[in-house]
């Protein structure tokens, strides 16, 4: 597509109970990047994707947190026993090749989770 | 940069006045920078990079600034307008690294 997609724009979730954040990157992209950021503050990197690579899981802050990319194209974060502190805008980017990708990430518009 | 919790940094400009932006980063081993710009609602969007090799860059109406002796970046917006009204963030690559590490912010206010 012409740009990161990200769906669902919203979601508002119960305490406890799983969640699953969708990102379509742009098309031939590489590389993709799932970000957490609060309210008010920057961007927590949580995981990435490069090609059949290994992901680097080194950003998620729990094991109730984990993602996948199928196909090396739409990428999956899930959730599961959902807390009051998941409460966040995740943040998907996607990039040609890793890290020093030209002018760096895209970024998508993002997934607004409330957990009440 | 760190974070700065739930009281990001505000820069308030007149319109038409000159804005610039700071932010300070924590690896001496980082070597491509990026800054950002992120309007309510939105993602972040890229503006300027600038990589170590290279202490300015010029763009249409920003000017990224690198001083690597005391890990400064600096963003200059020229005549700034409503439209700049956002949140500004800078990102360092670490080299060799594999991704992005992001600054706290600054949100910017446009006065009329």
């Amino acid at each position: 597509g012409a740009g990161v997609s990200q769906s669902p724009s919203n979601k508002v979730t119960e305490k406890g109970k799983d969640v699953e954040l969708r990102c379509d990157p742009i098309s031939g992209h590489t590389a993709l990047y799932w970000y957490r950021q609060s309210l008010g503050q920057g961007l927590e990197f949580l995981i990435y994707f490069q090609g059949n690579s290994a992901p680097d899981k080194s950003g998620l802050p729990s094991d109730r947190f984990s993602a996948e990319r199928t196909g090396g194209s739409v990428s999956t974060l899930t959730i599961q026993r959902t807390q009051q502190e998941d409460s966040a805008v995740y943040l998907c980017a996607s990039s040609l090749q890793l890290g020093r990708g030209l002018h760096g990430y895209t970024f998508g518009s993002g997934t607004r989770l409330t957990v009440v | 940069g760190e974070s700065v919790g739930l009281h990001l940094p505000t820069l308030s400009v007149q319109e038409g006045d000159n804005s610039i932006i700071n932010c300070a980063y924590s690896n001496s081993a980082s070597d491509y920078f990026i800054w950002y710009k992120q309007e309510s609602g939105k993602g972040p969007q890229f503006i300027i990079d600038i990589r170590s090799n290279m202490d300015k860059r010029q763009g249409q109406r920003v000017t990224v600034l690198l001083n690597k002796t005391v890990k400064h970046l600096s963003l200059q917006i020229a005549a700034t307008q409503p439209g700049d009204s956002a949140v500004y963030f800078c990102a360092e690559n670490r080299a060799a690294g594999n991704k992005l590490t992001f600054g706290g912010g600054t949100r910017v206010l446009v006065k009329p």
